[in-house]
């Protein structure tokens, strides 16, 4: 596609629910990365994919949040048992090649809200 | 870790001035650093990449400037306009494959 698209770009849950985020990056784009930005700060890294695999899961904060890119293109993150402290724009960022080298492209967010 | 730190947190500016946003980072073995925009609500929108071995990049009237070894970007806009209205966010990333970002900048250019 043209740039990277996100859904839903908002989502309202209640606590304890399940939800899933999708990521659809650049087309050939090899590196993924999900970021979680809250109010008035930086965003903050996630996780990051190389082709299928996750290369660096550190930022996920824990057991509760997984991702999967299975065929090394669209990703989804997962979050169980939702809190409300897991509110926050969940953004996606693409990258050909290593990241270390190329330019981060990012989608317009999906804003997950937890009542 | 890498920390990185944007000074000032806001500014505003009328329109017609040149704005002058600052960005440090704690670790300077970077790889590149990136400027981007953010409107509010909005994802984030890159501006300039600098790789490690540039000392500036420039694009219309952005110029983003690089000191590695301190630790230091600025980011210029000249001739600033009620369009350039945004947070300006700053980020490095280095070997981990980590891009670290500051907590940006909040712009306001008064018409």
């Amino acid at each position: 596609g043209a740039g990277v698209s996100q859904t839903p770009s908002n989502k309202v849950t209640e606590k304890g629910k399940y939800v899933e985020l999708r990521c659809d990056p650049i087309s050939g784009h090899t590196a993924l990365y999900w970021y979680r930005q809250s109010l008035g700060q930086g965003p903050e890294f996630l996780i990051y994919f190389q082709g299928t695999g996750a290369a660096d899961d550190s930022g996920l904060p824990n057991d509760r949040f997984f991702a999967v890119r299975p065929e090394g293109s669209v990703s989804t993150l997962k979050i169980q048992r939702t809190e409300r402290g897991d509110s926050a724009v969940y953004l996606c960022a693409s990258s050909l090649g290593t990241a270390n080298t190329g330019e981060l492209f990012f989608g317009e967010g999906s804003r997950l809200t937890v009542l | 870790k890498q920390e990185v730190t944007q000074i000032p947190a806001a500014l505003s500016v009328p329109e017609g001035e040149n704005l002058v946003l600052n960005c440090s980072f704690t670790d300077s073995a970077i790889y590149n650093l990136q400027w981007f925009r953010q409107d509010p609500g909005k994802g984030l929108t890159s501006l300039l990449l600098i790789q490690s071995s540039q000392r500036e990049q420039t694009s219309g009237r952005l110029n983003a400037s690089l000191d590695k070894s301190s630790g230091r970007s600025t980011l210029y806009i000249a001739a600033s306009q009620p369009g350039d209205s945004a947070t300006y966010l700053c980020a490095v990333i280095g070997a981990d494959y980590k891009l670290s970002f500051g907590a940006g900048t909040t712009v306001t250019v008064r018409a």
